[in-house]
């Protein structure tokens, strides 16, 4: 098993819709978990962090599932504007930081 | 408060030539990475500093050394180029915490190609 793994995409979505996609991780010890945002050709940015009991900014809510070991980023009312790469973070075995390879996300007009 | 900074923001390399990666944060922060990013293979962590005197390999060292030079500057060096470097090379600063980790700001990146 990958340490952590995303569906690639692209998820292709009207705008004003709701798209969720999780990513999975393998070190049960992890206690840091996030999502980036990444735009084309340009540096990752922090869009939230995932607490154990879930957090929301927004139209963004972020929630951790330990028992299955995947955390998910639901987007509501997109906006053409989210169209960008989404990057999970978590701790890997020996505690260092690993990043998944990305969802690729399309909000289509 | 500039964040960090990357600097060349391009660069093109012949094989064989060696360069230099210069990275700077005024955050203030502890630790400090270098991430190379391919398509299709994400982010992958090329070496870290947790604090200032230190550095530790990542996933992918091999064929790169870094230097700390204090706290606000960590360069990334490539002492014989290789087509196999060609990648987009990011920096980051963050916050390390007891087995955990706060989030990471990134730099702007720098573009390389090796002919």
């Amino acid at each position: 098993r990958k340490e952590v793994e995303q569906d690639p995409g692209p998820f292709n979505v009207p705008e004003g819709a709701t798209v969720a996609f999780n990513c999975t991780y393998s070190n049960s010890a992890s206690q840091s978990f996030f999502w980036y945002r990444q735009d084309c050709r340009k540096e990752p940015k922090l869009l939230m962090s995932v607490y154990s009991s879930g957090n929301e900014d927004g139209r963004f809510t972020a929630q951790l599932n330990r028992a299955s070991q995947y955390i998910s980023l639901l987007i509501r009312d997109s906006k053409l504007s989210d169209s960008a790469t989404y990057l999970c973070v978590a701790l890997g075995r020996d505690d260092k930081i690993i990043f998944g390879k990305g969802t690729r996300l399309h909000i289509l007009p | 408060n500039a964040g960090v900074t990357q600097t060349p923001k391009f660069q093109v390399l012949k094989t064989g030539q060696s360069m230099t990666l210069q990275c700077a944060q005024d955050m203030n922060h502890n630790s400090m990475y270098w991430y190379r990013q391919d398509p299709g293979m994400g982010l992958r962590l090329i070496y870290y500093s947790a604090s200032e005197g230190t550095t530790d390999k990542g996933e992918v060292p091999n064929g790169y050394n870094v230097s700390r030079l204090n706290k606000r500057e960590f360069s990334l060096r490539l002492e014989s180029a290789a087509p196999s470097q060609t990648s987009v090379y990011f920096c980051a600063s963050g916050e390390p915490g007891q087995g955990s980790y706060n989030e990471q700001f990134f730099g702007p990146g720098t573009r390389l190609t090796v002919l």
